[in-house]
């Protein structure tokens, strides 16, 4: 089946520590997104990628950093500097072409402070 | 003010009632319209899909957009428990580079048997 796998379901950071989040899509889609989900803020992109070895800022990309090696991978990674971590963190992939193409998500890795 | 507001609720009914769910948006250059649903701990799932005014029709939901007033409508038709989630409304950016969506806050359905 296809679709977007994200790992672990649960994370879990101390301070100081650098963790990164997995996303996996065989969905063959060009772009793909992470986004955090708050209580009652809706979801807040972080990061985007429109194709292989390339990627841009969202709207709250402080403290977070990204790779694009491959078409089927968008791990994210969150540093030391985020300083309020505890979220639930989406990844999201779409096809490209013209801004009204829907994104599919994955299910999400919750994060905590340990 | 958010670009796209919606009543976090929780919106209570009972099993068989319609369920009616709203977004308002500022941008006036919206074009198209999605809604997703979001059950505990997963990831949303893509439920409608509108571009311009009027109204749409997918077996129970009905997805409205009514662009003079910028509001935008779900309505579920004969309500299970398992239409209990939150939904949201979204929408794609105009003009923004990378296909960006701005969503609004949820809002949380209870439908209870």
């Amino acid at each position: 089946d296809g679709g977007i796998t994200q790992s672990p379901k649960y994370l879990f950071r101390k301070e100081g520590q650098n963790v990164t989040l997995s996303c996996e899509q065989n969905l063959n889609h060009d772009a793909m997104y992470w986004y955090r989900q708050d209580p009652g803020q809706g979801l807040r992109l972080i990061y985007y990628s429109q194709i292989v070895n390339d990627f841009q800022k969202g709207d709250i990309a402080e403290g977070y950093s990204v790779s694009r090696e491959k078409k089927e991978s968008f791990p994210l990674t969150v540093t030391s500097a985020q300083k309020n971590p505890t979220a639930f963190y989406l990844c999201a992939s779409s096809i490209l072409g013209g801004n009204q193409q829907p994104q599919h998500f994955g299910d999400g890795t919750r994060l905590s402070i340990l | 003010q958010k670009e796209v507001e919606q009543d976090p609720g929780p919106l209570s009914v009972p099993e068989g009632a319609i369920v009616s769910l709203n977004c308002t948006y500022s941008n006036s250059a919206f074009q198209y319209f999605m809604w997703y649903r979001q059950y505990s701990r997963k990831g949303p799932e893509l439920l409608m899909y509108t571009y311009s005014s009027g109204n749409k029709e997918d077996g129970r939901f009905t997805a409205q957009v009514d662009k003079s007033s910028k509001y935008i409508s779900l309505f579920i038709r004969d309500s299970q428990p398992s239409d209990s989630a939150t939904y949201l409304c979204a929408t794609p950016a105009p003009g923004a580079a990378g296909n960006k969506l701005t969503f609004g806050g949820g809002t949380r359905v209870l439908v209870k048997p």
